[in-house]
């Protein structure tokens, strides 16, 4: 069974910094990886895929890696606002006929202004 | 539009009562899933709709049962539900299953089970 790891569990960093934050999975054998943010008590938002052929993916100030064999995926977010200030989930696509996404706990993200 | 809607926002129910959770996208998409979130906790995996069949039911109990009556609607219907069923209630879509596609989510029907 697919597990996922996020760390850390919580980061506050002032405004400005340039973060990462970490994902781990057990099974690499898996179709895609998808990072989103929520905000509390909202629906999740796609920031962005990495398909399993894929090594990154960038998209504004996020970029995210993607190291298959070893079961580890990163979200850089460069130049921090408070804007980010959310909850980041990591999910992984498995193979085996489970269609549907794994999720880590997430990190709980705070931008300090 | 990569934008998948979900009805109602919120919904108190009692627990002899059945409703219904709706959910709608018109991206044109094959795929379409259920997951059930707990207050902090990750999203779990409920049912999958590809091409409108149901291909996975993640062994969820029977007072949960899903209907898919077309590619682009998605229906969640709720009978003698419990309070431990209290949750955030989310609906995505992609462009097919088998993990080929970036999965879109709605903003969720907030859940209360009384």
């Amino acid at each position: 069974k697919q597990e996922v790891t996020q760390i850390p569990a919580a980061l506050s960093v002032p405004e400005g910094e340039n973060l990462v934050l970490n994902c781990s999975f057990t099974d690499s054998a898996i179709y895609n990886l998808q990072w989103f943010r929520q905000d509390p008590g909202k629906g999740l938002t796609s920031l962005l895929l990495i398909q399993s052929s894929q090594r990154e993916q960038t998209s504004g100030r996020l970029n995210a890696s993607l190291d298959k064999s070893s079961g580890r995926s990163t979200l850089y977010i460069a130049a921090s606002q408070p804007g980010d200030s959310a909850t980041y989930l990591c999910a992984v696509h498995s193979g085996g006929g489970a269609d549907g996404l794994t999720f880590g706990k997430g990190t709980h993200l705070i931008i300090q202004p | 539009d990569t934008e998948v809607t979900q009805t109602p926002k919120h919904l108190v129910m009692g627990m002899t009562n059945k409703k219904s959770l709706k959910c709608e996208q018109h991206m044109g998409h094959r795929a379409m899933y259920w997951y059930k979130q707990k207050a902090k906790k990750p999203p779990e995996l409920m049912f999958v709709y590809s091409y409108e069949k149901l291909s996975i039911n993640e062994s969820v109990p029977s007072r949960f049962s899903p209907e898919c009556p077309n590619s682009s609607l998605l229906n969640l219907h709720l009978h003698a539900l419990q309070p431990e069923d209290s949750a955030l209630y989310l609906c995505a879509s992609s462009q097919e299953g088998r993990g080929l596609g970036e999965q879109f989510f709605g903003p969720g029907t907030r859940l209360t089970v009384l």
